[in-house]
């Protein structure tokens, strides 16, 4: 069974700085493009990221572009979203997915709260 | 960066009865491989999203035949052909053919 598990959300300071992490079971992780995608509160859903299997290619939406940095460990079968000078708009939940055809999977996904 | 317009943004339907949601892109959405990268996603409310249909008329496993993917080009549609209570929630219409992925605002889909 294919399971994505996102951890590392919470309260930060605009200006600051946090790592979430995905962790993927129940496929061949190093196979697969791996994203993350937002969702303000109350909002619809944005793609904010994508990165090819062996983690030497990302993308990345432009209301993020510069601040956010994707990385795996295809040892480990977990991605990170490193989010740095986070801003008020950046809150959301973010889910990890595996967007594949056929085969589409979102983890439960982690809130990040961005507020003084 | 592509602009995916949905409508109508809700729904109001009796149980049983047919829904249909339109998705309209600001350009199209034939890839160089030839595929349609349209997609369909339904978040139920307080869940993750789950994809129903991709590639504008495949359906994902375990969706029921009761919804259907159609359309071409630049326009879609997404059609319950009869509606139960368990299809409440959000649908949104997402395009992975261009870079950035974008998503429809979403359709409020409600049981009368």
């Amino acid at each position: 069974e294919v399971q994505l598990v996102e951890s590392g959300g919470g309260l930060v300071q605009p200006g600051g700085s946090l790592r979430l992490s995905c962790a993927a079971s129940g496929f061949t992780f190093s196979y697969y493009w791996m994203h993350w995608v937002r969702q303000a509160p109350g909002k619809g859903l944005v793609w904010v990221s994508r990165t090819n299997p062996d983690g030497t290619s990302t993308d990345f939406a432009g209301s993020v572009k510069g601040r956010f940095t994707v990385s795996r460990d295809n040892a480990e079968n977990t991605v990170y979203l490193q989010m740095n000078n986070l801003r008020a708009d950046d809150t959301a939940v973010y889910f990890c997915v595996r967007d594949s055809h056929p085969g589409s999977y979102f983890g439960q996904g982690t809130l990040v709260s961005v507020s003084s | 960066d592509v602009v995916l317009t949905q409508s109508p943004l809700s729904l109001s339907v009796t149980l049983g009865q047919p829904a249909s949601i339109s998705c309209r892109s600001s350009q199209s959405l034939v890839y160089s491989d030839g595929n349609t990268y349209l997609s369909w996603f339904q978040q139920r409310p307080g869940q993750s999203p789950r994809r129903l249909i991709y590639k504008v008329s495949n359906r994902d496993s375990g969706v029921p035949d009761r919804f259907a993917g159609s359309g071409s080009g630049t326009d879609f549609t997404l059609k319950i052909s009869r509606v139960e209570a368990e299809d409440v929630g959000v649908y949104y219409c997402m395009q992975g053919t261009h870079w950035p992925y974008t998503f429809g605002q979403g359709t409020k889909l409600e049981i009368k």
